[in-house]
């Protein structure tokens, strides 16, 4: 069966960076791409952008360009964010969710991981 | 950037009756490309619906999605238990992909 899981729980200082990590199993990697979606505490789903492993396209939310990346490694079938500079506003549950569009842009998204929380505090 | 604004803010109802879950766009939502998702507390968005009206596998069909243009409608016909959540609406017609704010459906 198609599983998403994602690393744990970060706490970082402001100005840090973390990187988010999610393990897929259960298709083939290279089929869909990938969306990162965050959640803020007790608030709505917020989509950072889109990468796809089939060939290597991004596509980042303006509000995050500059301090994110969106990677793949397709031989451990795993996907990556990265996001720099962080800021206490970053504090959110990050989640990754496959995304049925492999080629450019964003589709919707019909597996997803359980979330890593990042907590951003001095 | 398209907004979307769902509507109410929170729906109160009992098991057995039916829903009507609205999302409007700020301007026209391509090829109505419209998703719904279901999430729960402590647990990661589901899908529902895609392209408006397409129910994603394993959603039970009293999960109806309908609408157009800018105007878009989740259907729940006989509410069970468990479907009892907050609800959101994704455009991905456009980039930047947006949710709406979400419904919350609690039971009254």
């Amino acid at each position: 069966q198609v599983q998403l899981v994602q690393s744990g729980t970060e706490v970082k200082k402001p100005g840090a960076s973390v990187k988010v990590s999610c393990k897929t199993s259960g298709y083939t990697f290279t089929n869909y791409g990938f969306t990162w979606v965050r959640q803020a505490p007790g608030q709505g789903l917020e989509w950072m952008g889109w990468i796809s492993p089939y060939n290597g396209n991004t596509n980042y939310a303006q509000k995050f360009q500059g301090r994110v990346t969106m990677t793949t490694d397709t031989s451990t079938s795993t996907a990556y964010l990265e996001l720099r500079s962080l800021r206490s506003d970053d504090t959110a549950l990050y989640y990754c969710a496959r995304d049925w569009n492999k080629y450019g842009g964003s589709y919707y998204s019909d597996y997803w991981g359980q979330g890593t929380l990042v907590t951003v505090s001095s | 950037e398209i907004v979307l604004s769902q509507s109410p803010g929170t729906l109160s109802l009992s098991p057995g009756e039916g829903a009507t879950l609205s999302c409007r766009a700020s301007q026209s939502v391509m090829s109505n490309y419209l998703a719904w998702y279901q999430q729960k507390p402590g647990q990661a968005p589901r899908l529902l619906i895609y392209a408006a009206s397409s129910r994603a596998t394993g959603i039970p069909d009293r999960f109806g999605g309908s609408g157009s243009v800018t105007d878009f409608t989740l259907t729940i016909s006989r509410l069970e238990p468990e479907d009892f959540a907050v609800y959101y609406c994704q455009q991905y017609g456009s980039s930047p992909i947006t949710f709406g704010q979400g419904t919350r459906l609690e039971i009254k």
